[in-house]
């Protein structure tokens, strides 16, 4: 099973509103990341955890706030969210992450965010 | 900084084949990923080559030659749901960080 879950597929929010988006995985991954995608263009890596710890931050502005309370979950915080941030918002998994091992990534269905 | 590139559009008549190329620069390589994408649908897995070569997945097959920084996909077969956005990735090595290309557009007509 190389199931990602994602919660929720659309959403919609106002600048001042406070969100949180939600990725969960079963197949015992260990390492998590969340990915931006704009219309017509690929992802872009914006954070990975790896064995539950931040080990990467794309130098995402701090509206976004991720957090990866146990192995199978990880949330993206969403505060004071601009227009420009609407996006398709991503999460995958892979086995492990390490340095120089090659995983492959397994990617959720993903949440359409409109920020009005 | 990280250059990966592929053609934006092909168009391609069901039952053939089309060859997606993808050319890249980048500091770090571990591999590359091809993943295919359907408009408005998370990108699924393809495949992925670390050695030179070829690797043949049922109608798939993804070539790669580390000394050139080139890759292609090679879609035989082709049928009308084959039509899809079609990803490059290289997998940049420190924190398993994926850089994707732009992405082709292949549409398959009857």
């Amino acid at each position: 099973d190389t199931e990602v879950t994602q919660t929720p597929k659309h959403l919609v929010m106002g600048m001042t509103n406070k969100k949180s988006l939600k990725c969960e995985q079963h197949m015992g991954h260990r390492a998590m990341y969340w990915y931006k995608q704009k219309a017509k263009k690929p992802p872009e890596l914006m954070f990975v955890y790896s064995y539950e710890k931040l080990s990467i931050n794309e130098s995402v502005p701090s509206r976004f706030s991720p957090e990866c309370p146990n192995s199978s979950l990880l949330n993206l915080h969403l505060h004071a969210l601009q227009p420009e941030d609407s996006a398709l918002y991503l999460c995958a998994s892979s086995p492990r992450e390490a340095s120089g091992v090659l995983d492959t990534q397994y990617f959720g269905p993903g949440t359409r965010l409109t920020v009005l | 900084g990280q250059n990966i590139d592929q053609p934006t559009e092909m168009t391609a008549t069901e039952g053939a084949i089309v060859q997606i190329n993808c050319t890249y620069q980048t500091s770090g390589f571990n591999g590359l990923f091809w993943y295919q994408q359907h408009a408005g649908e998370a990108p699924t897995f393809l495949s992925y080559n670390v050695l030179d070569g070829l690797e043949e997945k049922g109608r798939f097959s993804s070539f790669l030659s580390r000394s050139k920084g080139y890759s292609y996909l090679l879609l035989k077969e082709l049928q009308m749901k084959d039509s899809a956005s079609y990803l490059c990735a290289v997998n940049r090595a420190a924190g398993n960080k994926l850089t994707f290309g732009g992405g082709t557009r292949v549409l398959v007509k009857p």
